[in-house]
């Protein structure tokens, strides 16, 4: 059973910091990974998709990066701002046919950038 | 842009009604899917239809159903709603060529 852990929990950061959030899952046969991004009491925002066969993918100052093998993803954050502060999400897609329409998510790091 | 739309931002409806939800997606998607978000438990799968008229059942069906009769329109029903279906619901669609999934704003229901 595929298993999605982020870690940290909790992130709070000054303005203008670079930061990594980590997204690590346990069965590598994944189709795709998809980053998403959740303001309170709101829904999910999707921010990056990345599939399979890539390594990485670039939006902004958003850069999300793969590595299958070892069951890792990273969201980095560059520069950061107060607008930033959300939950983040990652969600990964199983490759085998019939099962492939389940997303499992990670419980998400919630993100605090301070002015 | 996809647009998945929910009829309702917040609900309030009391032990024993029957309590419809709706989500529409303007991007003619064949995957629907309604979740729950509880703190603590993250997002959980009630159900997921593939096709008009076409359902298949999540991780947590029980007390739910749901109804597909237009490609664009999925409803998520709950019989005879119970405190403990207190919660956000938030509806998605699927992108096929891609299988990018997109979300609607939820619905916050409390059920007293």
């Amino acid at each position: 059973k595929q298993e999605v852990t982020q870690i940290p929990a909790a992130l709070s950061v000054p303005e203008g910091e670079n930061l990594v959030l980590n997204c690590s899952f346990t069965d590598s046969a994944i189709y795709n990974l998809q980053w998403f991004r959740q303001d309170p009491g709101k829904g999910l925002t999707s921010l990056l998709l990345i599939q399979s066969s890539q390594r990485e993918q670039t939006s902004g100052r958003l850069n999300a990066s793969l590595d299958k093998s070892s069951g890792r993803s990273t969201l980095y954050i560059a520069a950061s701002q107060p607008g930033d502060s959300a939950t983040y999400l990652c969600a990964v897609r199983p490759h085998s046919g019939g099962s492939n329409y389940k997303l499992t998510f990670g419980k998400g790091t919630l993100l605090t950038v301070n002015p | 842009d996809v647009k998945v739309t929910q009829s309702s931002r917040y609900l309030v409806k009391r032990t024993g009604e029957k309590v419809f939800l709706e989500c529409v997606q303007d991007m003619d998607h064949e995957n629907m899917f309604w979740y729950r978000q509880d703190p603590g438990l993250g997002l959980r799968l009630i159900y997921f239809s593939y096709d008009v008229k076409m359902k298949e059942k999540g991780d947590i069906p029980e007390g739910y159903s749901v109804s597909r009769e237009k490609k664009e329109r999925f409803s998520l029903i709950l019989e005879s709603a119970s405190t403990n279906q207190t919660s956000m619901y938030l509806c998605a669609s699927l992108r096929a060529t891609t299988y990018e999934q997109y979300f609607g704003p939820g619905t916050r229901l409390t059920v007293t």
